[in-house]
């Protein structure tokens, strides 16, 4: 089955940082560029960036550039997502997913999501 | 940066016709993709390429796209077609969301 699995739920302080996985099953990790996205609560989705698992190019928006890294492993089939100097307002889901190559690039499939709370 | 938008919230009877647009700076010359995200669930693709259908969309979901909106169509509502619709499309390599629309079956 194609799927993406990603990580647990976390709670972080301001400042500090978090980490979320996605692992691939079903289909191979390094023919599929990988994104995030994340969704606020009550708000809209928000991409953040991609990742080419092949080469390991990234691409950030301008927003989360200074404070993500996006990076892979190709052993394990997982992309990794590390945001920094988390702020209340980093509260929220957070979904991998897969861009399937042409056809318009749509992001075919979605992770489960992983809840990040940061609060004091 | 690009923008798209969206009506924040549609209303429907069951068994009408849903319209959610998206609008954007020449919109009809890029492929849009729309998801569907019900309550507590992931986005689920339903149509790219702006018109395609994903195998398992059903076939009373729709998509055109032309000018500066594209619009998704929902024939013949379902109760479980109520849930937010987002429209995307990549801009100079970076993926645009429109804000959402709540779709109420009432």
């Amino acid at each position: 089955q194609v799927q993406l699995v990603q990580s647990g739920a976390e709670v972080k302080k301001p400042g500090a940082s978090v980490k979320v996985s996605c692992k691939a099953s079903g289909f191979t990790l390094t023919s599929y560029y990988i994104h995030w996205v994340r969704q606020a609560p009550g708000q809209g989705l928000e991409w953040m960036g991609g990742i080419n698992p092949s080469g390991g190019s990234t691409a950030y928006t301008q927003k989360f550039q200074a404070r993500v890294t996006l990076t892979r492993d190709t052993s394990t089939g997982t992309v990794d997502m590390k945001l920094s100097s988390l702020r209340s307002d980093d509260t929220a889901v957070y979904y991998c997913a897969r861009e399937n190559p042409g056809d318009g690039s749509p992001f075919d499939i979605w992770g489960q999501g992983t809840v990040v709370t940061v609060s004091s | 940066s690009y923008e798209l938008t969206q009506p924040p919230s549609v209303s429907v009877s069951p068994g009408l016709t849903a319209s959610i647009t998206c609008s954007g700076n020449k919109l009809g010359d890029k492929n849009v993709c729309w998801y569907q995200q019900r309550p507590g669930q992931s986005p689920v693709l339903v149509i790219y390429l702006s018109t395609k259908r994903p195998s398992g969309t059903p076939e009373r979901l729709s998509g055109s796209n032309s000018g500066n909106t594209a619009t998704l169509t929902i024939s013949g509502t379902q109760a479980m077609d109520e849930a937010d619709y987002y429209c995307q499309a990549w801009d100079s390599g970076t993926a645009v969301f429109g804000g959402g629309t709540r779709l109420t079956v009432l």
